[in-house]
This record gives C-alpha cells, structure tokens and sequence, in this order.
C-alpha cells in the first residue's frame, strides 16, 4: 500500500527564517504535486514535478523531486506570514490515481 | 472564466436525510473526484470518474454515490448509510489520463458538509 510522508506535521517559525518540508512516499512514481491551502478555503496548486532532478521555483518557494529516493522537499526561504497556510504534497500513481500526504500547517510569526 | 463550482458552501443535513452536493467544471475535463477532508486531515478519495458514464469507487466509498452523466457535471450524494458525514468536501477535476503526461488536478472551493 502506498503511504505518503510529509513531516514536520507542524512548523512553526520566524519571519526571515528558512527551512524546509519533507514528503516521502514508498513507491515509484515520477509525478508529484505541491499544493497550498489556506484555513477553510480549497487547494491551490503550487508545483508541478514530473521528472527525477525536477526543481521549480516560486517566489520564495522552491520544489524538487528525487525520484530515485522517493522524496520531495518544499524549501521556504526568508519566511513571510503571507506563507501561513497548510502545504500538501500528493503522489500520482497514474491511472488518475492521486494519493496526498496528511500535510504541513505552517506558521510564520513576526 | 474556467473554473470549477461547488454548491452550497455550507450543507446542514438531519440524521436519516440523503443530501446531494453539486460540482461543475468548464475545463473541458474528461476527469472529476470528489475528497472528503476532515479536521486537521490530509484528503481522502470517494469516487473518480475518468468519463462520462463512468466512475470507479475511491478508498472511502461507501455511503456514497455519485452520477456522471454530463461531461461537465460530478454531483455527490451522502446518503444515510454513511454514518460520520461531517467534513469538508472537495470536488477536483483534471484533463484526464489519455495519454497525458500528468494528472494535475484542479479543486473546487468545497461543500462543508454539517450533521445535525
């Protein structure tokens, strides 16, 4: 059964500060997706990774993809507090077959 | 504007009552899920449809039922049976998997859904 990882489950930190978030999953798959939602509102699709080596950047987000190690990674460089919201991470096992992880709710304080 | 439509935005239902939340896409997307997402949750499939006429049963299907009979169209039904309906409802929609290269989904702005 394919299980998909993200950790921290929480993070809480600074304005300025960067760190990273962690998604691992236990099968092969070369497509994965990074979406962001906001408190009661719906998924906003952030990145589109389709290939072992994949990197895409936005603003102050960045996303890869090493397929050979089943992992992503989402790295939030000098947090703001516009980036608070809950980030998913989500397998495509082909098939329309879509499996997400539990998510990250991040916090950015002043 | 392309999009995809969910209604209502707050559903209250009475324990024993079938309620029936509505999605539409002008994507022009061959395919639509519906996600049930509780509290502090990650998302879980209900049931997926690849085309018109067709759906296929997700990890969480039962109590449910959906209907595909237009393109454009993915309605879900929560029926009695299913006994712990609360939650958060999350219809998607994506091009479709003839052929494309990746699944991206689109989402809804969701049903949330109130047991009385």
């Amino acid at each position: 059964e394919l299980k998909v990882e993200q950790n921290p489950l929480f993070l809480s930190m600074q304005e300025g500060k960067n760190y990273t978030i962690y998604c691992n999953y236990s099968t092969t798959s070369d497509r994965l997706y990074w979406y962001r939602q906001d408190p009661g509102k719906s998924l906003e699709s952030l990145f589109v990774l389709l290939s072992n080596g994949a990197v895409k950047q936005e603003g102050r987000l960045m996303a890869s993809l090493d397929t050979k190690a089943r992992l992503s990674t989402l790295h939030i460089t000098a947090a703001v507090h516009d980036l608070s919201a809950t980030y998913f991470c989500a397998v495509d096992m082909g098939s329309n077959d879509m499996r997400f992880g539990a998510g990250t709710r991040l916090t950015v304080k002043p | 504007d392309g999009g995809i439509t969910q209604s209502p935005k707050y559903l209250f239902r009475k324990e024993g009552q079938n309620v029936t939340l509505s999605c539409e896409q002008n994507l022009n997307h061959d395919a639509m899920y519906w996600y049930r997402q509780d509290p502090g949750q990650g998302l879980r499939l209900i049931y997926y449809s690849q085309i018109v006429n067709d759906f296929q049963k997700g990890d969480i299907a039962e109590g449910y039922s959906v209907s595909r009979e237009k393109k454009e169209s993915f309605p879900l039904t929560v029926t009695s049976a299913q006994k712990n309906p609360t939650a958060f409802y999350l219809c998607a929609s994506s091009i479709g998997s003839g052929g494309w290269s990746y699944n991206e989904q689109f989402f809804g702005p969701g049903t949330r859904l109130t047991v009385l």
